[in-house]
């Protein structure tokens, strides 16, 4: 079946550590996303990327990196410069054919929590 | 800038019992829009979009949304609630070339029986 893994589904850190979350999926989608959700926050867009090798800066970017090296994967960073890196990280992805709007797909989530 | 508004925090309602949860948008260009549900711990799931036509689309799970433009609205309906809806939903508007989605803070609901 296709879909969007992201591993592990619970992630602790002591605080001062980077820790890598991964995405993975396997819908043949050219673009991929990371959002963050906090309570009563909705969801903020981090980082996005349309094609392999280059991607963009979203809403709150700042204590985060990521890389697109491969179609299929799109590993989120939090850096230890993330001041408030306890959260609930989503990856998303989608098609990205020109002239058709294109829904995003969501995993199932990592938790992660940085004492 | 472009920004979507859940009024609701939170909603209960009693298992078959009709549901509306409402969601006003703010953009400058033609929008489209979502509504995603999300169970707890667990990823989003897409109910419906709205991209043209039809003001009133269909979703899974027995949905709908109906698209005012007058309004800015495109509210979520279900005419009877199951308590397997109890959930947290989320509308969404679909912005610029790289498909970013602007999230309301979402609505939990909550179904008694």
């Amino acid at each position: 079946d296709g879909g969007i893994t992201q591993s592990p589904k619970y992630l602790f850190r002591k605080e001062g550590q980077n820790v890598t979350l991964s995405c993975e999926q396997n819908l043949n989608h050219d673009a991929m996303y990371w959002y963050r959700q906090d309570p009563g926050q909705g969801l903020r867009l981090i980082y996005y990327s349309q094609i392999v090798n280059d991607f963009q800066k979203g809403d709150i970017a700042e204590g985060y990196s990521v890389s697109r090296e491969k179609k299929e994967s799109f590993p989120l960073t939090v850096t230890s410069a993330q001041k408030n890196p306890t959260a609930f990280y989503l990856c998303a992805s989608s098609r990205r054919l020109a002239g058709i709007v294109n829904e995003q797909y969501f995993g199932p989530g990592t938790r992660l929590t940085v004492t | 800038a472009q920004s979507v508004t859940q009024p609701d925090i939170h909603i209960t309602v009693s298992e078959g019992a009709s549901l509306e949860l409402r969601c006003n948008y703010s953009y400058g260009a033609t929008p489209y829009l979502f509504w995603y549900v999300q169970s707890p711990g667990q990823g989003l799931q897409l109910l419906l979009k709205y991209f043209s036509g039809d003001t009133l689309v269909q979703g899974i799970k027995g949905f709908e949304a109906e698209f005012k433009r007058s309004q800015s609205s495109f509210n979520l309906r279900k005419p009877s609630v199951h308590w397997s809806d109890a959930a947290e939903y989320f509308c969404a508007l679909l912005t610029g070339t790289a498909s970013k989605l602007t999230f309301g803070t979402g609505t939990r609901l909550q179904v008694t029986l």
